[in-house]
C-alpha cells in the first residue's frame, strides 16, 4: 500500500528565508506526487504535481519540488518565503492503477516577520 | 475554473442528530470524494464515488454513509452524530481515468467545520 510521511509537523522560518518541506513516500512503482496548500479556513489548493518527465517541477506561487527516486522523496522548496505563505502543506501520492491519493499528515508553516 | 461548493462552512449539531453535508461540483466530474481532516492526522478518505449511485468505502467509513443521486452532487450523511465526528470535512472531485494518463488532480471545496455537542 502507498503511504506518505511528512516528518516535520511544524516549520518556522523568517520572511525572506529559503524553505524546504520534506516528503517521503512508500510505493513500489513510479508514483504520482502532489503538493497542496491549505490556508486557514480554506480548502486545499494544488501547488504542483509530478507524473513523469523532468524530476524538477515548477508550481504556482514560486514553489518547486524535486522527485528523487533513490531517496523516495518529493521535497517542496521556495527560495524566499513571504508572510502569506504561512499555511498547512500536504504531500500526497497516488498510484497508477486508480486515482485515490494518500495524503501525509501535513506540515504547518509559520513565517516570522 | 472548477468550482466545488459545500453547503455549509460551519455546523453545530447535537449528539444523535442525523447530519447531511452537501457537496456540489460544476465541472461534470465523475469522481467525488469525502475526507475528514483532523490535526496531526491529515486527510483521511471516508467514501468516494465514481459514478451516479456508485460508492466505495474509503479508509474510515464507519458511522458515515453517502448518496450520489445526481452527477454533480455528493452527500455525506452522519446517521447519528457523535462527538468523535467533530471535524473538518472536505469534499473533492476529479475527472475519471488513470492519473498518469490524464494527469488529473483533485479539486477541493472550502470545507465544512462540524461541531457535535
Amino acid at each position: 500500500a502507498q503511504s506518505v510521511t511528512q516528518p516535520d509537523i511544524h516549520i518556522t522560518v523568517s520572511e525572506g528565508a529559503s524553505l524546504e518541506l520534506r516528503c517521503n513516500y512508500s510505493y513500489g512503482a513510479t508514483p504520482y506526487l502532489f503538493w497542496y496548500v491549505q490556508s486557514p479556513g480554506q480548502g486545499l489548493q494544488l501547488l504542483l504535481k509530478y507524473f513523469s518527465g523532468d524530476t524538477l517541477v515548477q508550481g504556482i506561487k514560486g514553489f518547486e519540488a524535486e522527485f528523487k527516486r533513490s531517496q523516495s522523496s518529493f521535497n517542496l522548496r521556495k527560495p524566499s518565503v513571504h508572510w502569506s505563505d504561512a499555511a498547512e502543506y500536504f504531500c500526497a501520492v497516488a498510484s497508477g492503477g486508480s486515482y485515490i491519493p494518500t495524503f501525509g499528515r501535513g506540515t504547518s508553516l509559520i513565517v516570522h516577520p | 475554473d472548477v468550482k466545488v461548493t459545500q453547503s455549509s462552512r460551519y455546523l453545530v449539531k447535537r449528539t444523535g442528530e442525523k447530519v447531511f453535508l452537501e457537496c456540489v461540483q460544476d465541472m461534470d466530474h465523475e469522481n467525488m470524494f469525502w475526507y475528514r481532516q483532523d490535526p496531526g492526522l491529515g486527510l483521511r478518505l471516508i467514501y468516494f464515488s465514481y459514478d451516479v449511485k456508485m460508492k466505495e468505502k474509503g479508509d474510515i467509513p464507519e458511522g458515515y454513509s453517502v448518496s450520489r443521486e445526481k452527477k454533480e452532487r455528493f452527500s455525506l450523511i452522519l446517521e447519528s452524530a457523535s462527538t468523535n465526528q467533530t471535524s473538518m470535512y472536505l469534499c473533492a472531485s476529479t475527472r475519471p481515468g488513470l492519473a498518469g494518463d490524464t494527469q488529473e488532480t483533485q479539486y477541493f471545496g472550502p470545507g465544512t467545520r462540524l461541531l457535535v455537542l
